[in-house]
Formats: C-alpha cells, sequence, structure tokens
C-alpha cells in the first residue's frame, strides 16, 4: 500500500532563507509526483508536476526533484518570502493522488 | 482560461439529511476526480470519472457517490448524513489522470450537525 511522508511537519524560518521540503512514498510505482501549496480554507494550487522519467522540475523560486528509486522528492524554496506561508503537499499520482499529510511554512518577515 | 469551479461554497446540514455538491471542470478537461479533506484524515481520494464512467473508487461507504454528465461536470452526493462526514470536499479536473496536472477547485465545506 502507498504511503506518502512528508518532513517536517511544520517550519518556521525568517524572510529570505532557502528551504528544502520532503517528500517520502513507499512504492516506487507512480506515474508522477506533483507537489501543492494550500492556503487555510482553501482548495489546492498546482506548483509542479514531475514525471516518472524526470529528475527534476523549476518554475521561478521553486524546484523539485525526484529519485524514484529511493522513494523521495525535494521542493527547494529560494529566498523565501512572507507570501510563501502555507501549507506545502505533495502527492504521487498511481491510479489517484495520494498525498502526503503536508509541511505548514510559516516564513516571518 | 475559467479554472474548476464548485458549488456552493458552503453548506450546513443535519445529521441523517442528504447533500449534492457540484463541480465543473476546466473546459476541455474529461477527467473530475473527488476528494474529501478533513484535518484527522489528511486528503482522501473518493472518486474519479472519465468520460461519464466512473473509473476509480476510494474507500469511502455506498453513501458517497457521484455522476459525470456529458459536458464533463460532475456531482457528488452523500445521501443520510453523519456527523464525521463533516469536511472540505474538492474535485480536480485533467485532461487525463496519469500524466497531466490535476487542478483544483476551492472547494465545498461541509458541516453536518
Amino acid at each position: 500500500k502507498q504511503e506518502v511522508t512528508q518532513i517536517p511537519a511544520a517550519l518556521s524560518v525568517p524572510e529570505g532563507e532557502n528551504l528544502v521540503l520532503n517528500c517520502s512514498f513507499t512504492d516506487s510505482a507512480i506515474y508522477n509526483l506533483q507537489w501543492f501549496r494550500q492556503d487555510p480554507g482553501k482548495g489546492l494550487t498546482s506548483l509542479l508536476l514531475i514525471q516518472s522519467s524526470q529528475r527534476e522540475q523549476t518554475s521561478g523560486r521553486l524546484n523539485a526533484s525526484l529519485d524514484k528509486s529511493s522513494g523521495r522528492s525535494t521542493l527547494y524554496i529560494a529566498a523565501s518570502q512572507p507570501g510563501d506561508s502555507a501549507t506545502y503537499l505533495c502527492a504521487v499520482c498511481t491510479d489517484k493522488l495520494i498525498f502526503g499529510t503536508g509541511t505548514r511554512l510559516q516564513v516571518f518577515p | 482560461k475559467a479554472g474548476v469551479t464548485q458549488t456552493p461554497r458552503y453548506l450546513i446540514k443535519t445529521r441523517g439529511q442528504q447533500v449534492t455538491l457540484s463541480c465543473s471542470p476546466i473546459s476541455g478537461h474529461r477527467s473530475v476526480s473527488w476528494y474529501q479533506q478533513t484535518p484527522g484524515q489528511g486528503l482522501q481520494f473518493l472518486f474519479e470519472y472519465f468520460s461519464e464512467t466512473q473509473r476509480n473508487k476510494g474507500n469511502f461507504p455506498g453513501r458517497f457517490s457521484g455522476r459525470q454528465f456529458s459536458n464533463s461536470r460532475s456531482e457528488m452526493n452523500v445521501s443520510t448524513l453523519e456527523l464525521g462526514d463533516s469536511a472540505l470536499y474538492l474535485c480536480a479536473s485533467s485532461l487525463d489522470r496519469n500524466q497531466e496536472t490535476q487542478y483544483f477547485g476551492p472547494g465545498t465545506r461541509l458541516l453536518v450537525l
């Protein structure tokens, strides 16, 4: 059974720091992995999608990597800003999206 | 291009009632999936529809059902509501589930009293 874990569960950093959020999964048989952010009480915003054949994807200050063989993905956020404060979720796609429990990020000025 | 829309945004129901939630996908998207989000269980998959056919179903009781129309709009229905059904219900659409980015709507927050 696929299980997705995210570490840390919560993170509080000053503005300007570079961050790494971790996601691990137990079964490498995935189509892709997607990172989302969720603001309180809102829906999910897609950040990056990495196909199973890819190693990384970049969008602006975000970079996501995927190591399928070890069951790990990382989301790197460069030069964090208060507007980055949100919960970050990773999800692996099998025949459905299976989500991790999220990392709650707070970036303070 | 308009995003995924969900109606209503908020609902208050009492135990035993039934509820219908609606989701309109992004134009051209044929796959619509539904998820339940609760503080205790996180995000859990309910079901997926593709071209009006249920393609996959999660581990939820039969009180949870859904359907998809020819224009790809989808509805989910929960009958005989229980307190534990209080949650944020999210739908997501994509061109096709396995290779494409899934785009989520803002959700419907259901409170069962």
